[in-house]
């Protein structure tokens, strides 16, 4: 079974600078099957990013991911106010433990 | 657009059935090409893949979750449906009905039912 870790487990940003999330997996997997989603307070996830850097319908630009092998990333390039968020990666049936975004 | 949304007790007694339904509109589960897919999210615990049933009624469960649930489709209604039995409070979450690609990617969710499991 395939472990995700996140990290940090909090980011203190403000609002235009850069974020940068980390997702590691337990084991190599394919680039072909790790997503990541945004969940705001009271919400369901959004899916964002899926194929490792394949942005969603509607998702902005600002949001990009990349990464192989074991190491994966999602970078938000300036944090606007919405953006303040929790977000996971998944990878099929598993998910990792989630980042939150808060505002510094 | 696709929506989701699941229906069902809020509060289930331990040891009972848990029963949720998720009613999809926007597109049909009979089209194929994708998973009808539950998710739960326990308050520490976080998100949890519980499996998914494909419009052939095809069905796969994470497997500690295997011997209890049941995903099956109603395609006359357009919808598919949960059943989780002998639950325990550690089954209180908020439970999540969602779309699923071929890649594993979730696109569509419903809004969410919490479930409490108290006598």
């Amino acid at each position: 079974e395939i472990v995700l870790t996140q990290s940090p487990g909090t980011l203190s940003l403000s609002p235009g600078e850069r974020a940068t999330l980390s997702c590691r997996a337990s084991q190599s997997i394919s680039s072909s099957y790790l997503a990541w989603y945004q969940q705001k307070p009271g919400q369901a996830p959004r899916l964002l990013i899926y194929a490792t850097s394949s942005r969603a319908t509607g998702i902005p630009d600002r949001f990009s991911g990349s990464g192989s092998g074991t190491d994966f990333s999602l970078t938000i390039s300036r944090l606007e106010p919405e953006d303040f968020a929790v977000y996971y990666c998944q990878q099929n049936g598993a998910f990792g433990q989630g980042t939150k975004v808060e505002i510094k | 657009q696709v929506q989701l949304q699941e229906s069902g007790p809020g509060l289930v007694k331990p040891s009972q059935t848990l029963s949720l339904t998720c009613t999809v509109s926007g597109g049909s589960i009979s089209s194929g090409g994708y998973y009808w897919t539950w998710i739960r999210q326990h308050p520490v615990r976080g998100l949890e893949w519980m499996g998914y049933v494909y419009f052939t009624g095809t069905t796969y469960y994470k497997p500690s979750l295997k011997s209890r649930i049941t995903i099956s489709l109603d395609t006359t209604k357009n919808q598919f449906s949960l059943k989780l039995t002998s639950v325990t409070a550690a089954d209180t979450a908020v439970y999540y009905c969602a779309r699923e690609a071929q890649l594993g990617y979730l696109d569509y969710w419903g809004q969410g039912a919490l479930v409490t499991v108290s006598s």
